[in-house]
């Protein structure tokens, strides 16, 4: 089955600091992939669209400046997060949509947990 | 709007009882898909069921079995005979292709040996 993956998996940081995930579609091709954030005990939420060769399209509440997303290639999708804080240690978790089939099957990648010290 | 609601947060049950976790749905769309994921305390989801909105033959696999009612617009999930490796947070999850999935609150399972 179609495979995403994403790195690293989890990653300390000093506050201030910028850290990239990166999601990558194994063995498919994706023009669309999502970016979704779980905070502890919560359910997984939406940020944004990140769409090949396009700007991203952000959810309401995200700051597209702080979480500056990249889809240059059809199998990687890149999220960023500029000068973490705290407040932004979470699960970042990925999901590409694999159009080989026609109905666009959803995969999740394996996720990114992040903490800001 | 599509929206997933799982009005049980928590559920404890002791080894070998069975257990139903409950989903409802909302979306105004005839075709979409329902889901069900895992997500065990490594983080992971861990997908077990897709299910589109034509199909509502109840599906069973091993110990889980999935009951889609559109009347009622629930898409319940029974573990049987659980187990504690069974325990983690439950998602169930609705998909408008090609929009993003959207995830209910999850509901959290422990199971007692």
């Amino acid at each position: 089955g179609a495979v995403v993956s994403q790195h690293p998996s989890r990653v300390i940081c000093k506050s201030g600091t910028s850290v990239k995930i990166e999601c990558r579609s194994l063995d498919f091709q994706a023009t669309t992939m999502f970016w979704y954030r779980q905070f502890p005990k919560q359910s997984l939420m939406l940020m944004a669209t990140s769409n090949e060769g396009s700007k991203a399209t952000y959810e309401q509440g995200v700051e597209k400046d702080k979480f500056l997303i990249n889809h240059a290639s059809l199998t990687l999708s890149t999220l960023t997060v500029t000068s973490a804080h705290p407040e932004d240690s979470s699960f970042y978790i990925c999901s590409a949509r694999d159009l080989t089939g026609g109905d666009g099957e959803l995969f999740f990648g394996e996720g990114s947990r992040l903490t800001v010290l | 709007a599509q929206k997933v609601t799982q009005a049980q947060t928590e559920i404890s049950v002791v080894e070998k009882e069975d257990v139903t976790l409950d989903c409802v749905y909302e979306t105004r769309d005839t075709t979409y898909y329902l889901f069900w994921y895992k997500q065990p305390p490594s983080g992971e989801l861990v997908f077990l069921i897709r299910r589109n909105s034509f199909d509502e033959q109840n599906e069973i696999s091993g110990r889980y079995s999935w009951n889609f009612q559109k009347s009622t617009s629930s898409f319940n999930f029974t573990i049987t005979a659980s187990q504690v490796v069974d325990s983690a947070v439950y998602f169930c999850a609705l998909n408008l292709t090609p929009r993003p999935l959207v995830f209910g609150k999850g509901t959290r399972l422990s199971v007692i040996a």
